[in-house]
């Protein structure tokens, strides 16, 4: 069974930039969760779908953040523009129907450093 | 705010000894509670659950969960040099959200 995809694994760009990361996650998982990683910290949820809706985004900062998930598979994360203190690994994660909450599979990550 | 909270370490064990590594969390209503492992460059990966008091035992690993007194911790046995990571313990609240706490970093010394 492949498992979550994530791409690109690695971005740098200068702050005000804009940047944009994809996942695809396990074939069959309805429930996606986009994660932010900070160097030393734990992740820290950004946003989570349901299929192709939004369950929550409360952590999202939404005037720089943006995230879909059209089709309810993969979805991309949006930054613009970029601040320094974006620099961390955005972590994408997902789980099947059914699983207990919490019970999260994922990616590999994409780490991004902002100049 | 919800809060997990773990002890950052480093927390250094011989190899062959026992490894405990401890969780608090703020609220109550709390519903499930897990250790992810993350090895230095990589991505969490779930090592254990445990959704009611009292311990559970898997391998060389045995999560002990307390909810009176709001705590979890993970005992690794026999430590071996691949246990060498970040130890992140998550709990999903009332609103089975999951938050995770900063992670306990743990080497095992061959």
């Amino acid at each position: 069974e492949a498992g979550v995809a994530q791409s690109p694994r690695y971005k740098i760009i200068e702050k005000r930039q804009s940047v944009a990361f994809w996942c695809n996650p396990i074939s069959g998982h309805a429930t996606l969760y986009w994660y932010q990683q900070i160097l030393g910290q734990g992740p820290k949820l950004l946003i989570q779908f349901q299929n192709n809706g939004v369950v929550d985004d409360s952590q999202l900062p939404k005037d720089r953040f943006s995230a879909e998930r059209l089709k309810g598979v993969d979805s991309t994360l949006k930054i613009q523009p970029a601040k320094l203190e974006d620099s961390a690994v955005y972590l994408c994660a997902s789980s099947p129907p059914g699983l207990v909450a919490g019970e999260l599979f994922f990616g590999e990550g994409s780490r991004l450093t902002v100049l | 705010q919800k809060e997990v909270e773990q002890n950052s370490g480093p927390l250094s064990v011989p190899e062959g000894a026992i490894a405990s590594l401890n969780c608090t969390y703020s609220d109550r209503v709390s519903q499930s509670f897990f250790w992810y492992r993350q090895y230095s460059g990589k991505s969490p990966e779930l090592i254990m659950s445990i959704y009611s008091n009292g311990d559970k035992e898997d391998g060389r690993f045995t999560a002990q969960l307390n909810k009176a007194s709001q705590y979890v911790s993970l005992l690794i046995r026999d430590s071996q040099p691949s246990d060498s990571a970040t130890y992140l313990c998550a709990v999903t609240f009332q609103d089975y959200k999951l938050s995770f706490g900063a992670g306990t970093t743990v080497t095992v010394r061959a």
